[in-house]
């Protein structure tokens, strides 16, 4: 089974401190997701890497960063976090092709206080 | 862009009763579509996914999509609802060559006794 894998489940931080969210797959998928998902509003992309060092901004980047170092391991990084960043954050990993499913994480609760 | 739309938010329907969610996507190439299902608490997993190889898809926990290209739609149903089927559930559509996924604003659905 694939496993996608988040380092968190709940995180408290508080405002202005840079947050990383790890996530790490383990069946060398070559693309990798962060979404955010927030009531009444789905899940939202907010970077996408398609293959290492290799990334693509979704459609909320402002605010975050992303790293992809190793295929694996697909960090989302805060580097200032403020109470509007609050919020469910899902990783997701899907093998390169055309109608490959994304598998998910089981996400994490990031409150910013 | 491609992009999928979820109309209604919320579904609600008597347990036994038809299920009718709905998915229109925009695109003007042959676009590869998913549904994929929230139970509380839970991560995302993927009920039924479109291939191009049938028009009918059938998915797991007796759901089923249709794929109408005139309508541009891939609406999912089931013919008898049950408690358990209370969940949120997102269409999805890969949007480019490097294999973006972009999600629709997600449907809840509610099953009464």
């Amino acid at each position: 089974d694939v496993k996608v894998t988040q380092s968190s489940r709940y995180l408290v931080k508080r405002t202005g401190e840079k947050v990383f969210l790890e996530c790490v797959q383990d069946m060398d998928h070559e693309n990798m997701f962060w979404y955010r998902q927030d009531p009444g509003l789905g899940l939202r992309l907010i970077y996408f890497s398609y293959d290492v060092k290799m990334k693509e901004k979704g459609d909320i980047p402002e605010g975050y960063s992303v790293s992809r170092e190793k295929k694996e391991r697909f960090s989302l990084i805060l580097e200032s976090a403020s109470t509007n960043q609050t919020s469910m954050y899902l990783c997701a990993s899907r093998l390169q092709g055309t109608n490959t499913e994304a598998f998910f994480g089981q996400g994490t609760r990031l409150t910013v206080v | 862009a491609q992009s999928v739309t979820q109309l209604g938010s919320h579904v609600s329907v008597s347990e036994g009763a038809l299920v009718l969610l709905r998915c229109n996507y925009s695109s003007s190439v042959p676009p590869y579509l998913f549904w994929y299902v929230q139970y509380p608490n839970q991560g995302l997993q993927l009920l039924l996914k479109y291939t191009s190889a049938a028009t009918l898809v059938k998915g797991i926990n007796g759901f089923e999509a249709e794929f109408k290209k005139s309508e541009t739609s891939f609406h999912l149903t089931k013919p008898s609802a049950h408690m358990s089927d209370a969940a949120e559930y997102f269409c999805a559509v890969i949007t480019s060559n490097t294999g973006k996924l972009i999600f629709g604003q997600g449907t809840t659905l509610q099953v009464k006794p």
